[in-house]
């Protein structure tokens, strides 16, 4: 199976602040990389697919980007509704693998 | 628009045979390059792959739990079903129902069904 690593599990950050998470795979994946934000309570929505596309109706501060193997969220202008928990998925290789998370609070 | 929705037994005891529905609309499952897939979420594992059934009939497994899983479909009622035998306690946890699109992400997801095993 294809690990996913993600970083930082937990990350506390201001509004307006840049964040950044990264997912790093444990081999080659291509742009087989989407991310998704997950509310308390909720099902997780999906943010960027193909690792750099938005996903329809998902605000412009929100940027996916990739460097070999390391996959990167990039949040600009930190907003209150942006708490919650991030993960990766690839969907290169089948079974499919999550990042395990990254929880984002507001300092 | 699309959407899913999960529905289950909510709990069940240990040995049984876990039933799942996915109801959807906005898509069929008889469009070239869609799928439904299903995905768990439990607090020992999080987020977890388990299977997607094409609109081909053809079907992935996560290789952890193969065996102990089934899917299929209703095209003409716009639903998709999960089974999975012998549940234990570690299968306690969120089950989601997602649209698996042509590039094998999952785009919309249903509001997930609880399931708890217990005795």
């Amino acid at each position: 199976d294809i690990q996913m690593t993600q970083s930082p599990a937990s990350l506390s950050a201001s509004l307006e602040e840049i964040v950044t998470i990264t997912c790093q795979a444990s081999q080659d994946i291509g742009n087989y990389l989407s991310w998704y934000q997950q509310k308390p309570g909720k099902s997780p929505q999906l943010l960027i697919h193909s690792a750099t596309s938005l996903a329809d109706g998902v605000p412009s501060r929100f940027s996916g980007s990739r460097s070999g193997t390391q996959y990167s969220l990039k949040i600009n202008r930190l907003q209150v509704e942006d708490t919650g928990i991030y993960y990766c998925l690839q969907h290169y290789s089948a079974p499919w693998t999550f990042g395990g998370g990254t929880k984002l609070e507001l300092k | 628009q699309v959407s899913l929705k999960e529905s289950g037994p909510g709990i069940l005891q240990p040995f049984q045979t876990l039933s799942l529905t996915c109801s959807f609309s906005g898509f069929s499952l008889g469009t070239s390059n869609m799928g439904v897939g299903w995905i768990r979420q439990t607090s020992g594992k999080g987020l977890e792959y388990l299977a997607t059934i094409w609109w081909d009939d053809d079907k992935y497994f996560n290789p952890s739990l193969n065996s102990r899983l089934t899917v299929s479909k209703d095209t003409s009622n716009n639903q998709a079903f999960l089974k999975i035998t012998s549940v234990d306690t570690a299968d306690t946890g969120t089950y989601y129902c997602t649209r698996a699109n042509w590039d094998w992400y999952f785009d919309f997801w249903g509001p997930g069904t609880m399931v708890t095993v217990s005795s």
